[in-house]
């Protein structure tokens, strides 16, 4: 099993809304990121997580939070998001940090 | 932080095999190159990884020059569907940054 699954496929939330996004992977995979894209850019690295520990935090607002409960889920949860947040939000899996990665579909999250 | 830089966009035919440089200047010792694929509305896919010199898989080639300041995709005759945008990632290893460049679209036309 070579997949990376995320849920829910698309997102639509309030500003005031709170909300999770998940990530599931099943390759024993030690090493899992959140990236956010928006439309026609790169992917954008938010938080990198090794061993079930946060390893980077590319300074993103509080209003993101990542939670790693075991080595095959990642969550990120979502409060008082602002428009300009919205984005396609990707998690990926490697098997240690300087692998290479396997990305899910990503959630279309829109934020109203 | 390495800056990473790759052309906009490349236009190819059919069966004709398409190179896309990425120009990474600042690279770290330790830092690997990796290639991805991404199709509209999905995740982007692992091509081809490599740390220095020259790297083949089934798909495409990957060259890095002794400096590793830049490296190569090489994607052999490709078809319609190889059109997509490609990615460069420069980083990986624990401590370092990891840092998309800015994707090449390559249309491939018939």
């Amino acid at each position: 099993d070579t997949e990376v699954t995320q849920t829910p496929k698309h997102l639509v939330m309030g500003m005031t809304n709170k909300k999770s996004l998940k990530c599931e992977q099943h390759m024993g995979h030690r090493a899992m990121y959140w990236y956010k894209q928006k439309a026609k850019k790169p992917p954008e690295l938010m938080f990198v997580y090794s061993y079930e520990k946060l390893s980077i935090n590319e300074s993103v607002p509080s209003r993101f939070s990542p939670e790693c409960p075991n080595s095959s889920l990642l969550n990120l949860h979502l409060h008082a998001l602002q428009p300009e947040d919205s984005a396609l939000y990707l998690c990926a899996s490697s098997q240690d940090r300087a692998y290479e990665q396997y990305f899910g579909p990503g959630t279309r999250l829109t934020v109203t | 932080l390495a800056k990473t830089t790759q052309p906009i966009s490349m236009d190819s035919y059919e069966g004709q095999e398409v190179n896309i440089t990425c120009s990474h200047n600042n690279i770290a010792t330790n830092d690997y190159i990796t290639w991805y694929q991404q199709f509209p509305s999905q995740g982007p896919r692992f091509i081809i990884q490599g740390y220095k010199t020259k790297v083949t898989n089934e798909v495409a080639s990957l060259f890095i020059p002794a400096d590793r300041k830049s490296s190569t995709l090489s994607l052999p005759r490709v078809s319609l569907s190889d059109t997509a945008v490609y990615y460069c990632l420069v980083g990986g290893a624990a401590g370092n940054k990891l840092t998309f460049g800015g994707g090449t679209r390559v249309l491939v036309k018939p």
